[in-house]
């Protein structure tokens, strides 16, 4: 069965302490990882997609990678703006019916 | 450019009433998703489209729900008759196709009292 996992749950930094979130993925046939970033009372708001191992994708403080079992956020000297939970996602079975990791709660004090 | 527009943004009922939410995809995207969202559960897909046809409805819980895009700018989602356990966010999502990022509107709130 398809599953993605995310870890941890939830993350509590200081501003300008950076750190990583983990999604595990155990998807035949990737198509492409999807990062989206949650902001409560908001619908998923799409951030990257990575398609290859060893790929790469850099948003301002966020930069996505991609392994072959796995996918890290890379979050650099975060804002409080920040805050939210981040989802990943990706294709199952190859197909466009995406599975979604629970998410990481961050949090990120001033 | 308009995103996903969802209606209405909020929705309280009693057990038992029919509700229909509604969707509005982002133009030229010919493909559209329903999902619901809970605390218990995430976000899980109950139905896609593509070019207006029902392509995986496995994601439906039963009969009870059902979905319709009768033109490539606007679908429903409806729910009769309604129970409490129905209550979630459900979010509406477009995309320009497979392999494609989804975007999503910002949901309907649902209360089934």
């Amino acid at each position: 069965e398809d599953q993605v996992t995310q870890s941890p749950e939830a993350l509590r930094l200081q501003e300008g302490e950076s750190s990583s979130l983990n999604c595990s993925y155990t998807v035949s046939g990737l198509r492409g990882l999807f990062w989206y970033r949650q902001d409560p009372g908001k619908g998923p708001e799409f951030l990257f997609t990575l398609y290859s191992a060893g790929e790469e994708k850099e948003k301002e403080r966020l930069k996505a990678t991609l392994t072959k079992k796995e996918s890290f956020l890379h979050i650099t000297a975060p804002k409080p703006e920040d805050s939210a939970t981040y989802l990943c996602a990706a294709p199952e079975g190859g197909a466009q019916k995406l599975v979604f990791g629970q998410g990481t709660r961050l949090t990120i004090n001033p | 450019d308009a995103g996903v527009i969802q209606s209405p943004r909020h929705e309280v009922t009693e057990m038992g009433q029919e509700v229909t939410l509604r969707c509005k995809p982002i133009s030229g995207h010919n493909s559209l998703f329903w999902y619901r969202q809970t605390m218990m559960r995430g976000l899980e897909l109950l139905i896609y489209f593509n070019n207006n046809v029902p392509i995986d409805d496995s994601g439906m819980p039963e009969d009870r729900f059902s979905a319709k895009m009768p033109n490539a700018s606007f679908s429903t989602l409806k729910i009769q008759p309604s129970e409490p356990r129905d209550s979630a966010v459900y979010f509406c999502a477009s995309s320009l196709g497979a392999s494609q990022p989804q975007h999503f509107g910002d949901g309907t709130r649902l209360s089934i009292l």
